[in-house]
């Protein structure tokens, strides 16, 4: 099966500054990516999420880069906030299969420091 | 997102007791997902449904029992709970067709065994 790993597992950045999370997989049919963000005690919510058939995708501040090559993809939030302090998860998926299942990773606490 | 609900919030019970953790749709999403958190493992998904009547396990499925009779509801039964069952559990929901596959989550069910 599928497996995601994470990196950082706990970042902290000052407010301003860029913040990058690096998740690599393990199964080469993956080609759905999304990234959650959970702050503390909230639901975990879609922020961003890539196809392998693109390189990149940005949603103003945050953007996704992925190599389908090397089986890896990250996240990349420009100019931090305070309320950008949360838990990121990234995830992984075969969108082509009946499952629909994600494999997640284990999570990034991030913290912008004002 | 209060297109999906868990009940209860809270929950402590004792070990070798029946618990059910309930969760309600409103989108007519075919798919159902149950996933725990732990600290340090990310989300590991328990069970899924594909559609009523259509359930399947996922990567930690010891322990529980799921049923998917109605579309909208999918809940989620520990027959004789255990202390390693203490954690946060959440059920979401996602459309089926097409390659993105965003999950709506529920707000959760913190869950402790005595």
């Amino acid at each position: 099966g599928e497996n995601v790993e994470q990196h950082p597992s706990t970042l902290s950045v000052q407010e301003g500054d860029s913040a990058v999370i690096k998740c690599t997989y393990s199964d080469s049919a993956s080609n759905y990516f999304p990234w959650y963000k959970q702050e503390l005690g909230k639901r975990p919510q879609l922020i961003i999420d890539i196809r392998s058939n693109v390189g990149e995708k940005k949603d103003q501040r945050i953007a996704v880069t992925l190599n389908k090559t090397a089986k890896h993809f990250s996240l990349h939030i420009t100019e931090t906030q305070p309320e950008d302090s949360a838990v990121y998860f990234c995830a992984a998926s075969d969108a082509s299969g009946s499952a629909r299942q994600l494999t997640f990773g284990s999570g990034t606490q991030l913290t912008v420091l004002p | 997102d209060a297109g999906i609900t868990q009940s209860p919030r809270y929950k402590i019970t004792e070990t070798g007791r029946q618990v059910t953790l309930m969760c309600h749709q409103t989108w007519s999403h075919s798919y159902m997902f149950w996933y725990r958190q732990d600290l340090g493992h990310g989300l590991r998904l328990i069970y899924y449904s594909a559609a009523a009547d259509i359930t399947d396990k996922g990567e930690v499925p010891d322990g529980y029992v799921v049923s998917r009779s109605k579309t909208e509801n999918f809940p989620l039964t520990l027959e004789s709970a255990t202390r390693s069952q203490t954690s946060v559990y959440f059920c979401a929901s996602s459309e089926s067709g097409g390659w993105r596959q965003p999950q709506h989550f529920g707000d959760g069910t913190r869950l402790s065994i005595l």
